[in-house]
């Protein structure tokens, strides 16, 4: 199956500092991507929906200065998470979809761990 | 509304003996339905889905489960648990948009 590829796994940064995630798929071309977070022992929270070539759209609720979100190319999608403090330390993961079917499948990324100090 | 609801937060099973997860949605049409897997750290697999074609649906590593219209379930099985079964399990509709709707998760654990 479509491979996504997360880096880095695992960040931990000070607070205060920004922090860049990288969301790639491998094998095919996505041009939606979706940011979630996900807290100890929940489910996933939407963040944002990621569009090549275009402005993210935002859920309610997630701050659009807070959490960056770039979608330069076809196959990547960056999140970057500014001036970064104890609260933003969570779980995210990204996930894309092949094709431009609005119903199939999705694919997911392994997550990225953030803690902030 | 539009919502997903998974029965069960946790269900715990011993090795070997069936297992049931539940999850119904609510909808005025039929939506494409996925389950997917979480193990500790980990990014989501998906297991299975159904999108409109056969009701019973086989996926991967022995689950499987049945689209019931009349019921808006879609419960997921397997006959028997293994003790890699034990992880998180999400039961995800789309209804016809781009997003997911995410359930609230059954934690799946396996008693030796």
């Amino acid at each position: 199956g479509a491979v996504v590829s997360q880096h880095p796994s695992w960040v931990i940064c000070k607070s205060g500092t920004s922090v860049k995630i990288e969301c790639r798929s491998l094998d095919f071309q996505a041009t939606t991507m979706f940011w979630y977070r996900q807290f100890p022992k929940k489910s996933l929270m939407l963040m944002a929906t990621s569009n090549e070539g275009s402005k993210a759209t935002y859920e309610q609720g997630v701050e659009k200065d807070k959490f960056l979100i770039n979608h330069a190319s076809l196959t990547l999608s960056t999140l970057t998470v500014t001036s970064a403090h104890p609260e933003d330390s969570s779980f995210y993961i990204c996930s894309a979809r092949a094709g431009l079917n609005p119903t199939g499948e999705l694919f997911f990324g392994e997550g990225s761990r953030l803690t902030v100090l | 509304a539009q919502s997903v609801t998974q029965l069960d937060s946790h269900v715990s099973v011993s090795e070997g003996t069936p297992v049931l997860l539940r999850c119904n949605y609510s909808s005025s049409y039929s939506p494409s339905l996925f389950w997917y897997v979480q193990h500790p750290n980990k990014g989501l697999q998906l297991l299975l889905k159904y999108t409109s074609a056969a009701t019973l649906v086989k996926g991967i590593n022995g689950f499987e489960a049945e689209f019931k219209k009349s019921e808006t379930s879609f419960h997921l099985t397997k006959p028997s648990a293994h003790m890699s079964d034990a992880a998180e399990y999400f039961c995800v509709p789309n209804f016809g948009n781009e997003k997911l709707t995410f359930g609230t998760g059954t934690r799946l654990t396996i008693i030796p």
